[in-house]
């Protein structure tokens, strides 16, 4: 089964500052996605980067992906009050698939 | 709205008692899968679903049934629920190639 291993596990900033995140997988994957969770709700579909991407942009969002490291990152840019939440990647090579524990991202007003 | 509809959204049950958590999407997706989640955890996959009469397991599947007679529903059966199912229970459906749609969750409580 494919896991993604975010990293840090809490992060605490400014509103108006820069937040990035990690992620770091094992074995190979066709795809790669960054979700986002409010307290006590679903899961939101931010974005998908393909295996054969490097770079992908969405709005203040900016996520590149290293295959020959394995590794992910998540840029938010100009952090808001409202970006406050838990960041999960989610790696697929397959149809088993885990979530790691996830970022906790708290954003200061 | 198209989305993922899980039904219900709280729950509480007596150890030992059965109860079928609902799911239904209306993307004609043909992934559909139940997650849990514990408290600070990630999401773990209990049963995972590719289509129509197809079912697998997933992480932890012990004392959880699926059925996936039609494309649009996939419910999650407790057989005899455990106060270590207490947890809060994610649907997902995923198109081919496509992120993953989310329910808004069934928080259950097992006393």
């Amino acid at each position: 089964s494919q896991q993604g291993e975010e990293d840090p596990q809490a992060l605490s900033i400014q509103e108006g500052e820069n937040a990035t995140m990690n992620c770091s997988y094992k074995t190979s994957i066709n795809n790669l996605q960054w979700y986002r969770q409010n307290s006590g709700r679903g899961l939101v579909h931010l974005i998908l980067i393909r295996s054969n991407e490097r770079e992908k942009h969405s709005g203040r969002l900016r996520v590149t992906l290293d295959t020959s490291k394995k590794s992910s990152s998540l840029l938010i840019t100009a952090s808001r009050a409202a970006d406050t939440a838990s960041y999960f990647c989610h790696v697929t090579g397959g149809f088993k698939t885990i979530f790691g524990a996830g970022t906790r991202l708290f954003v200061k007003a | 709205n198209a989305g993922v509809t899980q039904t219900p959204k709280f729950q509480v049950l007596k150890t030992g008692q059965s109860m079928t958590l609902q799911c239904a999407q209306d993307m004609n997706h043909e992934y559909m899968s139940w997650y849990r989640q514990d408290p600070g955890m990630g999401l773990r996959l209990i049963h995972y679903s590719v289509g129509a009469g197809i079912t697998d397991q997933g992480e932890v599947p012990n004392g959880y049934n699926v059925s996936r007679s039609t494309t649009e529903d996939f419910p999650l059966r407790l057989l005899s629920a455990a106060p270590s199912q207490t947890s809060v229970y994610f649907c997902a459906s995923s198109g081919s190639g496509d992120g993953y749609t989310f329910g808004s969750g069934t928080r259950l409580t097992v006393v």
